[in-house]
């Protein structure tokens, strides 16, 4: 079973669409982020949130919108795509918000690509 | 605020190598200091970590020290081996404030045959 699963794994998509990618994970975590991840595998966190609620906003642009139903899903849309979109996009996970020490547990991954 | 520098890559070594990847941070109070590997087209994953002063983390040969004179949690390997070939992150987590994980830019580590 996969810890933490994100769909879709590749997403290809036009300049001014928008798209969604979902994560799920099944650890039982109170806290779900999302990484960016640019083409020199710099990691910069997005957001995080611990139960359903955000915690951690960083300067990202309104374009990104975030959804949590439960605690154990964490979907990121993103509205009317640029090109600097590009990047892969990781799902990640981990117990305890006011934990020091604690493990992030990461998806595999989204490719997104804007042409 | 707090930060973690890691060496630059990429890092090319022969199998058997010694490997040492350097990482250093800067941070208030004591963080817990982490190793992640990234294999090519996965995620990232724990590879060891430690929660307080001269801690030692180790993990499938490889070992890191918190230093916390020199701040310092540099990841050692006596051997390396082709299989070992990934992107290496250092990464702090902060234990007040935000408890906000922060990620080194990564190392990457070639290993050849």
């Amino acid at each position: 079973d996969t810890a933490v699963s994100q769909t879709p794994k590749y997403l290809v998509t036009q300049m001014g669409n928008d798209k969604s990618i979902k994560c799920e994970q099944n650890l039982g975590h109170d806290t779900m982020y999302w990484y960016k991840q640019d083409s020199k595998k710099f990691l910069k966190i997005m957001f995080s949130y611990n139960n359903k609620e955000l915690i951690i906003n960083e300067t990202v642009p309104n374009r990104f919108s975030p959804k949590s139903p439960d605690k154990a899903h964490l979907n990121l849309h993103i509205n009317s795509l640029e090109l600097g979109d590009s990047a892969v996009y990781f799902c990640a996970s981990s117990q305890g918000d006011r934990v020091s020490g604690n493990t992030i547990y990461f998806g595999e991954g989204s490719w997104l690509t804007v042409v | 605020g707090n930060s973690v520098t890691q060496m630059e890559g990429p890092v090319t070594l022969s199998e058997e190598a010694f490997l040492t990847i350097n990482c250093t941070y800067t941070a208030t109070g004591y963080p817990s200091l982490f190793w992640y590997v990234q294999y090519p087209g996965e995620g990232l994953q724990l590879l060891l970590k430690a929660t307080k002063a001269d801690d030692k983390g180790s993990n499938k040969g490889f070992e890191a020290t918190y230093r916390k004179e020199t701040t310092s949690f540099h990841l050692e390997k006596g051997s390396v081996q082709v299989s070992d070939s990934a992107v290496y992150f250092c990464a702090l987590r902060e234990n007040t404030g935000g408890f906000k994980t922060i990620f080194g830019a990564g190392t990457r580590l070639f290993v050849k045959a």
